[in-house]
């Protein structure tokens, strides 16, 4: 089983669905958790730590499931700029490295 | 401004050249990463650097070598040993090692073959 698993999409959903993701990992050692945002031949940008009793930023909400091993990215009202791919990240104490999942594609058409 | 500085953007190798990428931050971070990301996939690790003088193998480290002489920089150089360098290039850093801390990318560099 891979360390950090992601559906790889794409999911095509239109202006101002609600969408959401999930991203599950393989160390229950795993202590911090990101979502990032790569627009196509751009690099990885910061959208969200995820905490342990969730937490939101404007339309984004994000969910940490520790029994499953999961977590989640919910996006509201969807704008045509949401279009990306979306980055899963894990981390666990004592380890300098971060662990990228392959990333989600968002594609919201008009 | 604060950030991470890559450079060039896009870079082209000759057969049995070896190239440097730059990668420098004024954030005062200590910690420094080089990533490749080939089409469709995701980022994989080539080395890391927790502190000055001091850098660790990634996952994909055959073919490449770095160098921290200094906080601030933490350049990679595709040696001809790499036979498939063709990839997008992305530096990060990370201000401690604490697992809480997320990483900050530079803007990339492309890197293709001749």
């Amino acid at each position: 089983r891979k360390e950090v698993e992601q559906d790889p999409g794409p999911f095509n959903v239109p202006e101002g669905a609600t969408v959401a993701f999930n991203c599950t990992y393989s160390n229950s050692a795993s202590q911090s958790f990101f979502w990032y945002r790569q627009d196509c031949r751009k690099e990885p940008k910061l959208l969200m730590s995820v905490y342990s009793s969730g937490n939101e930023d404007g339309r984004f909400t994000a969910q940490l499931n520790r029994a499953s091993q999961y977590i989640s990215l919910l996006i509201r009202d969807s704008k045509l700029s949401d279009s990306a791919t979306y980055l899963c990240v894990v981390t666990r104490s004592g380890y300098s490295t971060l662990t990228f999942g392959k990333g989600t594609m968002l594609l919201v058409s008009p | 401004d604060g950030g991470i500085t890559q450079s060039p953007k896009y870079l082209f190798r000759k057969e049995g050249q070896n190239v440097t990428l730059s990668c420098e931050q004024n954030l005062n971070h200590d910690a420094m990463y080089w990533y490749r990301q080939d089409p469709g996939q995701g980022l994989r690790l080539i080395y890391y650097s927790q502190i000055v003088n001091d850098f660790q193998k990634g996952d994909i480290a055959e073919g490449y070598s770095v160098s921290r002489e200094k906080k601030e920089s933490f350049p990679l150089t595709v040696t001809s040993a790499q036979k498939n360098p063709t990839a997008f290039y992305l530096c990060a850093s990370r201000s401690g090692t604490l697992s809480n801390q997320p990483q900050h990318f530079g803007d990339g560099t492309r890197l293709s073959i001749l």
